[in-house]
C-alpha cells in the first residue's frame, strides 16, 4: 500500500518568513495530493490540493509543488502569520482507492 | 449547510467493552470515511462507505466494523476494546469520491481504561 513520509515533524518560523514542508510517497499510481490544516482542538480542513498532471498550484500565500519522477511534493507558505500556526498533514491517493494515506503531520509554530 | 456531525464527542470505556460511534454527513454527500488519529501517527484510514457499500477498508483488526444507512449516516463499532484503541476517531464526508474534498467532523475522543 501507499506510504507517505512527511518532514519535518516540527517547524518554528519567525512571522513573515516562509515555511516549507516536504512529503514523499511510495505508490507510483497515486495521482491526487491534498494538504490539510488542523488547528489545535479543531477538525482537519483542506487547504490546497494538486493532481499528478499539474506541477505547481498556488492559492494566495500557499503553494504546492509536485515532482512525480522523484515522488515528492511540498507545501510552501509565504509571509507566515500567527494564524498559520497549526498541524499540517500531507496525503496521497489513487483515484480508484477511495481513501487517503496521510503523513504523520508537521507542527508549525509562527513566532511573533 | 450543516457540517459533518459526530456523536458522542467524548467516550470513556473499559477494556473488553464495545462502543458505537455515529456520523451524519453533509447533506448531499454520499461518501463517508472513518479515520483514527493518534499523536505522532497522523490519520490512519479505517473504512469508506458509499451508498451503503464498503468500498475500501484499512489495516485494522476485525474488531473494527462499520456500516452506512440509506440516508448516508454512518456508524462504526469497536468490539472488545483494548487500551491501544484510545484515539480520536474522525469521520469525513465527500460528495462521491472517498478521497477528494473531504469534510471532517470534530471527532469522537475515545478513552479506554
Amino acid at each position: 500500500g501507499e506510504n507517505v513520509e512527511q518532514h519535518p515533524s516540527t517547524l518554528s518560523v519567525q512571522e513573515g518568513d516562509s515555511a516549507v514542508i516536504k512529503c514523499t510517497y511510495s505508490d507510483s499510481a497515486s495521482n491526487y495530493f491534498p494538504w490539510y490544516k488542523q488547528e489545535l482542538g479543531k477538525r482537519p480542513q483542506l487547504i490546497i490540493d494538486i493532481r499528478s498532471n499539474v506541477g505547481e498550484k498556488k492559492d494566495q500565500r500557499i503553494a504546492v509543488t509536485l515532482n512525480k519522477t522523484a515522488k515528492h511534493f511540498s507545501l510552501h507558505i509565504t509571509e507566515t502569520q500567527p494564524e498559520d500556526s497549526a498541524v499540517y498533514f500531507c496525503a496521497a491517493s489513487d483515484s480508484n482507492d477511495y481513501k487517503l494515506s496521510f503523513g504523520a503531520g508537521t507542527t508549525v509554530t509562527v513566532r511573533a | 449547510k450543516a457540517g459533518v456531525t459526530q456523536t458522542p464527542r467524548y467516550l470513556i470505556k473499559t477494556r473488553g467493552q464495545q462502543v458505537t460511534l455515529s456520523c451524519s454527513p453533509i447533506s448531499g454527500h454520499r461518501s463517508v470515511s472513518w479515520y483514527q488519529q493518534t499523536p505522532g501517527q497522523g490519520l490512519q484510514f479505517l473504512f469508506e462507505y458509499f451508498s451503503e457499500t464498503q468500498r475500501n477498508k484499512g489495516n485494522f483488526p476485525g474488531r473494527f466494523s462499520g456500516r452506512q444507512f440509506s440516508n448516508s449516516r454512518s456508524e462504526m463499532n469497536v468490539s472488545t476494546l483494548e487500551l491501544g484503541d484510545s484515539a480520536l476517531y474522525l469521520c469525513a464526508s465527500s460528495l462521491d469520491k472517498g478521497n477528494e474534498k473531504l469534510f471532517f467532523g470534530s471527532g469522537t475522543q475515545l478513552s479506554v481504561l
